[in-house]
């Protein structure tokens, strides 16, 4: 059963449109994460928090923003969409020292 | 950062054995993670290996050098839901930040 939820599952928007991507955990881990994910490419780190009001980017450079206000929330944002932000958005989250990711089921963005 | 090198593709049959193999230059050194992706979804884990050695788990098992930087999953006993990406990644040391391989994709065929 999953214990990191994130939501929509599939989300398909027109080109200027705001919209928030929602992940939340029930394991009361500190560490979360966002990637991005292209069909059939790897995964890249665009954003990561080590706990509530701690935010940085990724190796990948992108356009959205993330806030963690709430240990259990990590939403990430895109201000303005555009086809090129078109791609998986996957959300994990960790505790420390501890072995592996837990990951969400991802969201499928379309920028139309 | 991390540097990580899978093959692209792999194609073996039903009942098979397929090795998957990863190099990885990172660094420092913490451990080493196999994951499991379906098309469509989220990574899931599969394996850690943070000493040398061949540590099994059932018909998947995952082997460690950490003087060669390499790394391979074995999967036996080949199924058609073993079709799916695996992914190589290793965590940078200080943060625990994951870095993951392109991925190696596996087609198990009947």
């Amino acid at each position: 059963e999953a214990d990191i939820y994130q939501t929509p599952r599939y989300l398909v928007i027109g080109t200027g449109k705001k919209i928030t991507l929602e992940c939340s955990q029930t394991m009361g881990h500190d560490k979360m994460y966002w990637y991005q994910q292209d069909p059939g490419m790897e995964l890249h780190l665009i954003h990561y928090s080590y706990g509530v009001n701690s935010t940085e980017k990724g190796d990948l450079s992108s356009e959205s923003t993330v806030s963690r206000i709430r240990t259990e929330h990590f939403p990430l944002t895109l201000e303005s969409a555009r086809p090129s932000h078109t791609s998986q958005y996957l959300c994990a989250s960790s505790e420390p020292n501890k072995n592996g990711y837990t990951f969400g089921s991802g969201t499928r963005l379309t920028v139309v | 950062g991390q540097n990580i090198d899978q093959p692209t593709e792999m194609t073996a049959t039903e009942g098979a054995i397929v090795q998957i193999n990863c190099t990885y230059q990172t660094s420092g050194f913490n451990g080493l993670f196999w994951y499991q992706q379906h098309a469509g979804e989220a990574p899931t884990f599969l394996s850690y290996n943070v000493l040398d050695g061949l540590e099994e788990k059932g018909r998947f098992s995952s082997f460690l050098s950490r003087s060669k930087g390499y790394s391979y999953l074995l999967l036996k006993e080949l199924q058609m839901k073993d079709s799916a990406s695996y992914l190589c990644a290793a965590p940078t040391p200080n943060d625990y930040k994951l870095s993951f391989g392109a991925g190696t994709t596996v087609t198990v065929r009947a």
